[in-house]
């Protein structure tokens, strides 16, 4: 079975664009969850779907926003960049049920110059 | 609200010997908890995880965890460390009860094992 792919690996891009970071989940599963990793901050929730819709949203400005489709692929998009927005941007993808572990992506290396 | 504390953010062991990384947690219902790994410029690997029943958990690589209910604790442990065992060490949470309950990170724990 096919892992958690991000796409791409690495980006730069310079503040006040906007990003759009790609997920595809592991075959099956319908929730996807993001997070940004930073040194300072560790792992912050920033938002869970699952089928479609948005389940769960952690506390981030309304810059950052996602979005599934009915692949269970996802999309994160950061409008407005920020120089403290540069983190690793890391998906997980889980069947749905709480007891079960997510599978986390490699994640995408934001740098915002 | 629901969180993770992992007390130290480094553990350094010898290897050959056994090493202990903490976690205490906190939620409103029952926990569902887990422990999870990281590698420089890499995603999480899950390790093991506590759902119910048998409070040792035995894991990927050797790694177990003992949950302790009265202490809110989860535990990571392996009885001989390896060199390739230095990584970050995350341990997470999720209330088992309440409604969309998202998975809730501690900050981490880096493990080093020296030869």
């Amino acid at each position: 079975k096919a892992g958690v792919t991000q796409t791409p690996r690495y980006l730069i891009k310079t503040r006040g664009q906007q990003v759009t970071l790609s997920c595809s989940p592991i075959s099956g599963h319908r929730s996807v969850s993001w997070y940004q990793q930073t040194p300072g901050q560790g792992l912050q929730f920033l938002f869970e779907y699952f089928s479609e819709t948005q389940r769960n949203k952690g506390n981030f400005p309304g810059r950052f926003s996602g979005r599934q489709f009915s692949n269970s692929r996802s999309e994160m998009n950061v409008s407005t960049l920020e120089l403290g927005d540069s983190a690793l941007y890391l998906c997980a993808s889980s069947p749905g049920g709480r007891e079960n572990e997510a599978f986390f992506g490699q994640g995408t290396r934001l740098t915002v110059v | 609200a629901q969180s993770v504390a992992q007390p130290e953010d480094q553990v350094n062991v010898a290897e050959g010997n056994p090493l202990t990384v903490k976690c205490t947690y906190s939620v409103s219902g029952n926990p569902y908890l887990f422990w999870y790994v990281q590698y420089p410029n890499r995603g999480l690997q899950f390790l093991l995880k506590y759902i119910t029943g048998d409070n040792l958990v035995k894991g990927s690589y050797g790694f177990e965890a003992e949950f302790n209910k009265s202490q809110t604790s989860f535990h990571l442990k392996k009885p001989s460390a390896l060199v390739s065992d230095s990584a970050l060490y995350f341990c997470a949470v999720r209330d088992k009860d309440s409604g969309y309950s998202t998975l809730t990170f501690g900050k981490g724990t880096m493990l080093l094992v020296s030869p």
